[in-house]
């Protein structure tokens, strides 16, 4: 069974459009992360939900609304695709009573604006 | 932001030697760790340091906190080929209301010559 489990695992798309990436784990944590990796491989973090709480919120435009329906789930919606925002969209996720750090990551979403 | 300089950036090594990178920040953090990824995949935990000092070792891997909180390296013995991908040193930070992050080093490429 997939711990941390992503859809789809690739998306191309023209630029203008609108796009989801699902996100769901089965690992009964309760903090779940996105995660940005470029296309030299920096991994920038998002956003962070605890328990549906948005608690991490980095410098990142408006177009992108992440969504936490419930602890094992946390969705990402992108507005008004653009050039820029092609690269692996990472979901994570942890246990807060964890040893800090622990995250276990998806296997990613490689989204491709043309 | 808070940054850290993980170098090298790539290493290309023949099958059975030793190898060592390393991760400096100019921010004290907390927790250091070591992150593994594959082609395709997202980034496995391999080693997790929690305290200024720590040696840790799992399996032929061996990494160290730094005394000064601000550095960490990660050995590897006697390489074998699945030891190929991209390594990465990550600081944990607990930022506004307690939320916890980790900023992520650049990378460093492993490739191993049979």
């Amino acid at each position: 069974d997939t711990a941390v489990s992503q859809t789809p695992k690739y998306l191309v798309t023209q630029m203008g459009n609108d796009k989801s990436i699902k996100c769901e784990q089965n690992l009964g944590h309760d903090t779940m992360y996105w995660y940005k990796q470029d296309s030299k491989k920096f991994l920038k973090i998002m956003f962070s939900y605890n328990n549906k709480e948005l608690i991490i919120n980095e410098t990142v435009p408006n177009r992108f609304s992440p969504k936490s329906p419930d602890k094992a789930h946390l969705n990402l919606h992108i507005n008004s695709l653009e050039l820029g925002d092609s690269a692996v969209y990472f979901c994570a996720s942890r246990l807060e009573q964890m040893p800090t750090g622990k995250l276990f990551f998806g296997s990613g979403t490689q989204l491709s604006v043309l | 932001g808070q940054q850290l300089n993980q170098s090298p950036q790539s290493m290309f090594i023949q099958e059975g030697e030793d190898v060592s990178m390393n991760c400096t920040s100019s921010s004290i953090f907390n927790t250091w760790l070591w992150y593994k990824q594959d082609p395709g995949e997202g980034p496995v935990l391999l080693i997790a340091l929690y305290k200024a000092g720590e040696l840790t070792s799992n399996g032929r891997l061996t990494a160290q906190f730094g005394i000064t909180r601000k550095d960490s390296f990660l050995n590897i013995s006697a390489s074998i080929p699945s030891d190929v991908g991209i390594y990465f040193c990550a600081g944990q930070l607990v930022g506004w209301q307690g939320a916890q992050k980790l900023v992520f080093g650049q990378g460093t490429r492993l490739t191993i010559n049979p």
